[in-house]
């Protein structure tokens, strides 16, 4: 079964800064993963997706995550925040996982981000 | 292109009544995932479904949910005699094709309070 944490449930940037938010998977056989985010009283919108073609990811937003296969990494960046990007963060993994997987997403705690002026 | 559709946004049930949810995936999409995210936790899958079959429901309580995706129509995602522990923002996934790399659009939720 595979499994993600997401290392800090809130996070506090100023505007302009690094916005840094962390993800670890657990996976035994090849993930896809996934960062989405959700503004309040919203759904989820897909901000990436990591599918095996490329280790470092671009999205939208300018927000990129690099997938670490040896430190069992995902972690999401932007060089600098902008204070649309307060929100709530989630990092998802995808595996085939037997029988039933069927491509359901298993999802981490989530991460807040506020970002101050 | 519409997104994915949740009615109704905000629901309020007192204990022991029924909720029925209902989601209309984008056009084109035949592929529905339902999730629950409770308050202060993540999304957890509940079913997947495909038009007319329930694929994986490896996620739903055993009693009391229950969810269906017609040949025709939304897919209802329904909870009998509801609980305060049923209290939590449902979302609604779907998706055109299954792949495990495939997006899975969500739409907007709908907030169940039971009171």
């Amino acid at each position: 079964a595979q499994s993600v944490t997401q290392l800090g449930s809130h996070v506090s940037v100023s505007e302009g800064a690094l916005v840094l938010l962390r993800c670890n998977y657990s996976s035994s056989v090849p993930p896809y993963l996934f960062w989405y985010v959700q503004y309040p009283n919203q759904g989820l919108q897909l901000l990436l997706k990591y599918t095996s073609a490329a280790t470092l990811v671009k999205g939208i937003n300018g927000f990129e995550a690099e997938f670490k296969k040896s430190e069992t990494s995902f972690h999401l960046t932007k060089p600098s925040a902008h204070m649309s990007d307060a929100a709530e963060y989630f990092c998802a993994v995808s595996a085939y996982a037997g029988g039933t997987s069927y491509g359901k997403l298993t999802f981490g705690q989530g991460t807040i981000l506020t970002v101050h002026p | 292109n519409a997104g994915v559709m949740q009615n109704p946004r905000h629901l309020v049930r007192r204990r022991g009544q029924e909720a029925r949810l209902r989601c209309s995936p984008m056009k084109g999409h035949s592929h529905v995932y339902w999730y629950r995210q409770l308050p202060e936790e993540g999304l957890k899958f509940m079913v997947y479904l495909q038009k007319e079959n329930i694929i994986d429901e490896s996620g739903m309580p055993k009693e009391r949910f229950s969810a269906e995706f017609p040949k025709e129509g939304p897919s209802i995602l329904r909870i009998q005699q509801v609980v305060r522990g049923d209290s939590a923002a449902y979302f609604c996934a779907s998706s055109p094709v299954y792949r495990l790399q495939e997006t899975q659009y969500f739409g907007p939720g709908t907030r169940l309070l039971v009171l």
